[in-house]
C-alpha cells in the first residue's frame, strides 16, 4: 500500500519563474492538503482540495494556486517565484469522515535562488 | 496569541529513559484534534498519535501516549524507553472542528528537537 507521494524531491527555480509541485495521495484518502515548511519552523497550511475543489485556504497569496484530479491527486502551482518561497512543500493526504488520519508525503524541497 | 506552543525548543534524553515533550493549545472549539508527528532530518512528517477533545482515556501508540489535560488545555507526548533512532523534530499539531469536508487544517508548533545520547 503506497503512501503519499510526492514529485520532485528537490527543484531549483529562479526568481520571477513559476514552479507545479505534485502529490498523490495514500490509496483510499480524497483529500489533500498542502504545507509550507520554512527552515526551522512548523508547517504553515496553505490550501486543501476535495472533490476537485478548494475547501479552505490558509493565509497565503493568490501566487499559490492549486488543483485536484479526479483520482485525488493535487498539484500546487507557484507563480512569479519569490526568494522567501524557498522551502520544504508538505503535502498530506486524509479520508472525509476521518479526520484522524493526516499523512504526509516526503516533500519538495524549493530553492529560489 | 499561539494556536499551539511548544516552550522546549531542544531536549536531551539518556537512551532506554522515558523524555516528555510539551504542548499546549488554544481553541474555542469543543470538537478538536491533537496530534504529533516526528520529522526526522529526511524532512518527512510521520505521524505518530491523536487525541480527539472527546476522547476519555489519552491515546497510546507503542512507546508513544499522549498525557492530554483538557482542562488545561495541554497535550505532552511521552516516549518511553528512548532509541537512538527517536533524535529528531517533534511536532504538535492541532485540528480545530468545522462541519463538512473542509475541517482538516492542521495549525503546528514551532516544535522541539530531541536528542537521544547514547
Amino acid at each position: 500500500d503506497a503512501g503519499v507521494t510526492q514529485s520532485p524531491t528537490h527543484l531549483i527555480k529562479t526568481r520571477g519563474q513559476q514552479v507545479t509541485l505534485r502529490c498523490s495521495p495514500k490509496s483510499g484518502h480524497d483529500t489533500v492538503s498542502w504545507y509550507q515548511q520554512a527552515l526551522g519552523q512548523g508547517p504553515q497550511f496553505i490550501f486543501q482540495y476535495y472533490e476537485e475543489e478548494e475547501r479552505q485556504r490558509g493565509n497565503f497569496p493568490d501566487r499559490f494556486s492549486g488543483h485536484q484530479y479526479p483520482n485525488y491527486s493535487s498539484e500546487l502551482n507557484v507563480n512569479a517565484l519569490l526568494l522567501g518561497d524557498s522551502a520544504l512543500y508538505l503535502c498530506a493526504s486524509g479520508e472525509t469522515g476521518a479526520p484522524y488520519e493526516q499523512y504526509f508525503g516526503p516533500g519538495t524541497r524549493l530553492t529560489v535562488t | 496569541a499561539q494556536k499551539i506552543t511548544q516552550t522546549q525548543p531542544g531536549m536531551f534524553v539518556q537512551e532506554k529513559e522515558a523524555v516528555t515533550l510539551d504542548c499546549t493549545y488554544d481553541t474555542s472549539d469543543q470538537s478538536y484534534g491533537l496530534f504529533w508527528y516526528k520529522q526526522p532530518s529526511s524532512g518527512e512528517m510521520i505521524f505518530l498519535i491523536y487525541q480527539g477533545s472527546y476522547d476519555e482515556q489519552n491515546a497510546t501508540e507503542g512507546r508513544y501516549s499522549l498525557n492530554f489535560q483538557k482542562a488545561r488545555k495541554s497535550a505532552n507526548l511521552v516516549i518511553s524507553a528512548s532509541q537512538l533512532g527517536d533524535s529528531a523534530m517533534y511536532f504538535c499539531a492541532m485540528r480545530e472542528g468545522r462541519s463538512g469536508a473542509g475541517s482538516y487544517q492542521l495549525t503546528f508548533g514551532k516544535g522541539t528537537k530531541l536528542s537521544v545520547i547514547p
